[in-house]
């Protein structure tokens, strides 16, 4: 079975402070690897997704890199804004999507 | 493009009541939909996974009788809670999969979520 790792659990920085949100998984059989954003009481926004031949993707201000044989994924949040603050999660694609438990991140103007 | 929609957005019913949520792909046909099941302050977990035509697979410990899933067509799936109580009360999100043609094979697309009260 998949298990899915975030770390930290939370995460308070100041403004335009970069973030660093990591997430490991147990099994590396996977089709791709998602980030998302999800803001308290909404549903699931995409970030980047990441297929398993891929290292990195990015979209803008964000980065998210791959080692799938590590079984590590990280992403990354250049110069964040007091807007950048939600939960970000992790999901692995194994046909079945196991999510991580969330960094709840916030960003202190 | 890849819009899935829930509807309702949010419900409150009666203990011992049945509700149904819908969930539809928009733009595409999903041969495969998701349900997921969202408590406060807690990551999701997957309820089930449907296929167009085919009775669902249940993940380990969700009640099968309680969560009935109906995939009736390739744009639309349902989930019905039966006899819902008041530990029920979550957010429910589902999302709808297909193969693609763009190189992002069986990415899920999400619903915007229902949130379920039961008084």
């Amino acid at each position: 079975k998949q298990e899915v790792t975030q770390i930290p659990a939370a995460l308070s920085v100041p403004e335009g402070e970069n973030l660093v949100l990591n997430c490991s998984f147990t099994d590396s059989a996977i089709y791709n690897l998602q980030w998302f954003r999800q803001d308290p009481g909404k549903g699931l926004t995409s970030l980047l997704l990441i297929q398993s031949s891929q290292r990195e993707q990015t979209s803008g201000r964000l980065n998210a890199s791959l080692d799938k044989s590590s079984g590590r994924s990280t992403l990354y949040i250049a110069a964040s804004q007091p807007g950048d603050s939600a939960t970000y999660l992790c999901a692995v694609n194994d046909y079945k999507l196991s999510f991580g438990a969330g960094t709840t991140v916030t960003v202190r103007a | 493009g890849a819009v899935v929609s829930q509807h309702p957005s949010w419900v409150i019913c009666k203990s011992g009541t049945s509700v149904k949520i819908e969930c539809r792909s928009l733009d595409f046909q999903a041969t495969t939909m998701f349900w997921y099941r969202q408590f406060p302050k807690q990551s999701l977990m997957l309820m089930a996974t449907s296929n167009e035509g085919s009775k669902a697979t249940y993940e380990q410990g969700v009640e099968k009788d309680k969560f009935l899933i109906n995939h009736a067509s390739l744009t639309l799936s349902t989930l019905t809670v039966t006899s819902a109580h008041p530990e029920d009360s979550s957010f429910y999100i589902c999302s709808a999969s297909y193969p693609g043609t763009s190189g992002r094979g069986y990415e899920q697309y999400f619903g915007p979520g229902t949130r379920l009260t039961v008084t």
